[in-house]
């Protein structure tokens, strides 16, 4: 029984080119991220969302939304892909907000953009 | 605001032998204290985390860590390396707050 899952798990793409990237959690949990990790392994939240509350680190470009459906889902939109959008993206959950919470992560998403 | 620093983006150690992987953290306030571990081609397991209390953390696997609040350190033990311990591993730190930031990893090898 996966817990986070991500589709797809690589995508390729061209500049300019609007994508996305799903993530679903059967946890129950109330509280989903997405997450960046550069190529220097950097990881960066970019995004939490907890009963319809988001909070979206400054840094993150507004070309980037997530999208939330329902409690289970939070899929990550991007707009006019650029090469620096090239990385892996990393959905997470929680049972709560807070980092006293656990974050279980999906196995990642590779996009690179061309 | 928050960081951690991860010193050596690669350790190797031979099987059986200590692994002892290095964090430093920047804070304004008490921090949370994470380590994950990521495997090939997976996402981040937590190993263990120091949130208040005890500074000795036990975590999965065998791995340990200790807050040492003067030396502003978070270091990962284990005593003696498996095969099965070669991964990435990350440290975080939080405050009060929902955002955790990561160190750059350190890439673990086992020898046998």
């Amino acid at each position: 029984d996966t817990a986070v899952s991500q589709t797809p798990k690589y995508l390729v793409t061209q500049m300019g080119n609007d994508k996305s990237i799903k993530c679903e959690q059967n946890l129950g949990h109330d509280t989903m991220y997405w997450y960046k990790q550069d190529s220097k392994k950097f990881l960066k939240i970019m995004f939490s969302y907890n009963n319809k509350e988001l909070i979206i680190n400054e840094t993150v470009p507004n070309r980037f939304s997530p999208k939330s459906p329902d409690k289970a889902h939070l899929n990550l939109h991007i707009n006019s892909l650029e090469l620096g959008d090239s990385a892996v993206y990393f959905c997470a959950s929680s049972e709560g907000t807070g980092v006293t919470y656990e974050q279980y992560f999906g196995p990642g998403t590779r996009l690179t953009v061309t | 605001a928050q960081s951690v620093t991860q010193l050596g983006s690669h350790v190797s150690v031979s099987e059986g032998a200590l692994v002892l992987l290095r964090c430093n953290y920047s804070s304004s306030v008490p921090p949370y204290l994470f380590w994950y571990v990521q495997y090939p081609n997976q996402g981040l397991q937590l190993l263990l985390k120091y949130t208040t209390g005890a500074t000795l953390v036990k975590g999965i696997n065998g791995f340990e860590a200790e807050f040492k609040k003067s030396e502003t350190s978070f270091h990962l033990t284990k005593p003696s390396a498996h095969m099965s311990d070669a991964a990435e591993y990350f440290c975080a730190v939080s405050d009060l707050g929902n955002d955790m930031r990561f160190g750059a990893g350190t890439r673990l090898t086992v020898k046998p």
